[in-house]
């Protein structure tokens, strides 16, 4: 059975750092990209970031891109992402997911976790 | 950016009844490999999103068959063919074809 796991989300002023976690398990982890998903409570879904299979490639939303960097440990089967200058706009659930398609930079999300939420206020 | 812009914004159905939900992308999602990157998720309320169909019209595994998808280009639809009660929630459609990969708005479907 897929499993993944988030954590670290917590209450961080403005400005201010925050890592978020995955562990995965269930699947051959290392021949997988995976993604960070967020969403505001109530509201739509904004892809944020993915990490090809290989850790070669890592990609970025526009809205994130400068501030936030997402690695891997495929020895570990964790998925991070490191989130610094936050905004009160970053305010969502964060989810980790498991891209669908085997050694492939991207496709779709096929698992999702549960979501960890980040809350950026003063 | 691939803009998805899905109607109705929500559904309100009698149980046993079909609903069908339309999904427009901004572009064609058909790609060089013939594979088209069209994907529905349900989210049940007070839960993550899960995988109903992938590129177009293949049903996840454990989906159930009365769930199915079509379309080509740049317009798609769900379709189920008798909504139940544990069908209730936010329907997303996403493209998987460019980054940033983006979803439709949602359709919330729930019983009447």
């Amino acid at each position: 059975e897929v499993q993944l796991v988030e954590s670290g989300g917590v209450v961080v002023q403005p400005g201010g750092s925050l890592r978020l976690s995955c562990v995965a398990s269930g699947f051959n982890f290392h021949d997988y990209s995976m993604h960070w998903v967020r969403q505001v409570p109530g509201k739509g879904l904004e892809w944020v970031s993915l990490i090809s299979w290989d850790t070669v490639s890592a990609f970025y939303a526009d809205s994130v891109k400068g501030r936030f960097t997402i690695s891997r440990d495929n020895s570990k089967n964790s998925l991070s992402l490191q989130m610094n200058s936050l905004r009160t706009e970053d305010t969502a659930l964060y989810f980790c997911a498991k891209d669908k398609a085997l050694l492939t930079t991207w496709s779709g999300f096929h698992y999702w976790g549960q979501g960890t939420l980040v809350t950026v206020s003063s | 950016e691939i803009v998805m812009t899905q109607t109705p914004l929500s559904l309100s159905v009698t149980p046993g009844q079909p609903a069908s939900i339309s999904c427009k992308s901004s572009q064609s999602l058909l790609y060089s490999d013939g594979k088209t990157y069209l994907y529905w998720y349900l989210q049940k309320p007070g839960q993550s999103p899960q995988l109903l169909i992938y590129e177009v019209s293949n049903r996840f595994s454990g989906v159930p068959d009365g769930f199915s998808g079509s379309g080509s280009g740049t317009d798609f639809t769900l379709t189920i063919s008798r909504v139940e009660a544990e069908d209730v929630g936010i329907y997303f459609c996403m493209q998987g074809l460019q980054l940033p990969l983006t979803f439709g708005g949602g359709t919330k479907v729930e019983i009447k």
